[in-house]
């Protein structure tokens, strides 16, 4: 099956600064990699997604980047606030009749302000 | 947007009691419901995949007579924990999705924090 490694595992920065996650899958027929964000207690909230034929995608200030070739996809938040501070769980598509997403590790994100 | 509504939220119970936890969709059919475990600081995992009027595909190493699965329409699955002992304390998590297949999105309930005392 899929198997997703997330790193870092704890990410704090300055408020303003950008922070980067960075994830890996082993399924290379996975094509589909969402984003998700999660404050304590509460249930993870998809940010952003991308779809295996883009390679790139932006919401603001989120975006994600998508290498097929080396299996990875990145999170990117610029200009970031402290509300932005929560951990995030990158996840990937099993191929197969059912959806099932795996998901990374997590990554504690603290923005300080 | 699509609403999954799960309750309780909150419940302690007993330790050798059984707990009943529920996953609506409000306003869309769930074909496909799935239950997660997630223990503090740590990622989802996946316990357990419900296909509405069949019976749950379990994840290698969850006990299927302990965390019971029933999906008996398509907006409403339940996870049964039985007899519940401490190690059972956990936060559970169900999301749902309208079709199965990549291109449906996945929408998640609030989570359930259990304390079996």
């Amino acid at each position: 099956g899929e198997n997703v490694e997330q790193h870092p595992s704890t990410l704090s920065v300055q408020e303003g600064d950008s922070a980067v996650i960075k994830c890996t899958y082993s399924d290379s027929a996975s094509n589909y990699f969402p984003w998700y964000k999660q404050e304590l207690g509460k249930r993870p909230q998809l940010i952003i997604d991308i779809r295996s034929n883009v390679g790139e995608k932006k919401d603001q200030r989120i975006a994600v980047t998508l290498n097929k070739t080396a299996k990875h996809f990145s999170l990117h938040i610029t200009e970031t606030q402290p509300e932005d501070s929560a951990v995030y769980f990158c996840a990937a598509i099993e191929t197969g009749s059912a959806r099932q997403l795996t998901f990374g590790s997590g990554t504690q994100l603290t923005v300080l302000p | 947007g699509a609403v999954v509504s799960q309750h309780p939220s909150r419940v302690i119970c007993k330790s050798g009691t059984s707990v009943k936890i529920e996953c609506r969709s409000l306003d869309f059919q769930a074909t496909t419901m799935f239950w997660y475990r997630q223990f503090p600081k740590k990622s989802l995992m996946l316990m357990a995949t419900s296909n509405e009027g069949s019976k749950a595909t379990y994840e290698q190493g969850v006990e299927k007579d302990k965390f019971l699965i029933n999906h008996a329409s398509l907006t409403l699955s339940t996870l049964t924990v039985t007899s519940a002992h401490p190690e059972d304390s956990s936060f559970y998590i169900c999301s749902a999705t309208e079709v199965a297949g990549a291109n449906s999105p996945l929408h998640f309930g609030n989570g359930t924090r259990l304390t079996v005392t």
